[in-house]
């Protein structure tokens, strides 16, 4: 089945500055990556997803990388903001035949610095 | 809409009791899911319900936990003779594709 890895476990930033997530995944076949973004005692929510038919996503702030050769997708945050302060997640899946289960990395916890 | 939604917000209990947990869907979404999540942890996976389809059971624990899925809504979580690692919240998800919307979560506590 498939494997996440994601680093690092936790990451402090000041504001104003970026911030990277990276994960790696196992299995070749998986074609979809969603990243979700979870407040201190908030529920899990999707923030940004890419699939495999493009490298590059991105959305305001947030931008999604997807390397398909070297099995790893990264989140960027730009232009950091303490409102970014949560635990965030990646995912992995194979998007077809019906089946929608996500394999999801063990989360970053990101701290922005006033 | 209204999105999904899970009952009780919070549970304790005392060891070796038995607790039902429940997760009400978005209406229309055939895919549902259960995680546990344990105090600073990550999303651990313990059953999915697709449609008809028979459920994957893999990430249940023991056989201490169980699930059901009534159709395409109400599912319930059982864990019969709870242990105090059984200390989590609980978290239920559903989708219609690929993206999960996640409810509140059941906080379980066990003395």
């Amino acid at each position: 089945g498939e494997n996440v890895e994601q680093h690092p476990s936790t990451l402090s930033v000041q504001e104003g500055d970026s911030a990277v997530i990276k994960c790696t995944y196992s299995d070749s076949a998986s074609n979809y990556f969603p990243w979700y973004k979870q407040e201190l005692g908030k529920r899990p929510q999707l923030i940004i997803d890419i699939r495999s038919n493009v490298g590059e996503k991105k959305d305001q702030r947030i931008a999604v990388t997807l390397n398909k050769t070297a099995k790893h997708f990264s989140l960027h945050i730009t232009e950091t903001q303490p409102e970014d302060s949560a635990v965030y997640f990646c995912a992995a899946t194979y998007s077809g035949a019906g089946s929608y289960q996500l394999t999801f990395g063990k989360g970053t916890k990101l701290s922005v610095i006033p | 809409g209204a999105g999904v939604s899970q009952s009780p917000s919070n549970k304790v209990t005392e060891k070796g009791k038995d607790v039902e947990l429940r997760c009400d869907p978005i209406s229309g979404h055939t895919a549902l899911y259960w995680y546990r999540q344990r105090l600073g942890q990550g999303l651990e996976f313990l059953i999915y319900f697709q449609g008809n389809s028979a459920p994957d059971k893999s990430g249940l624990p023991s056989d201490r936990f169980s699930a059901e899925r009534t159709g395409e809504s109400v599912s319930t979580l059982t864990i019969q003779r709870t242990q105090q690692e059984d200390s989590a919240v609980y978290l239920c998800a559903s989708s219609l594709g690929n993206t999960q919307y996640f409810g509140p979560g059941t906080r379980l506590t066990v003395l």
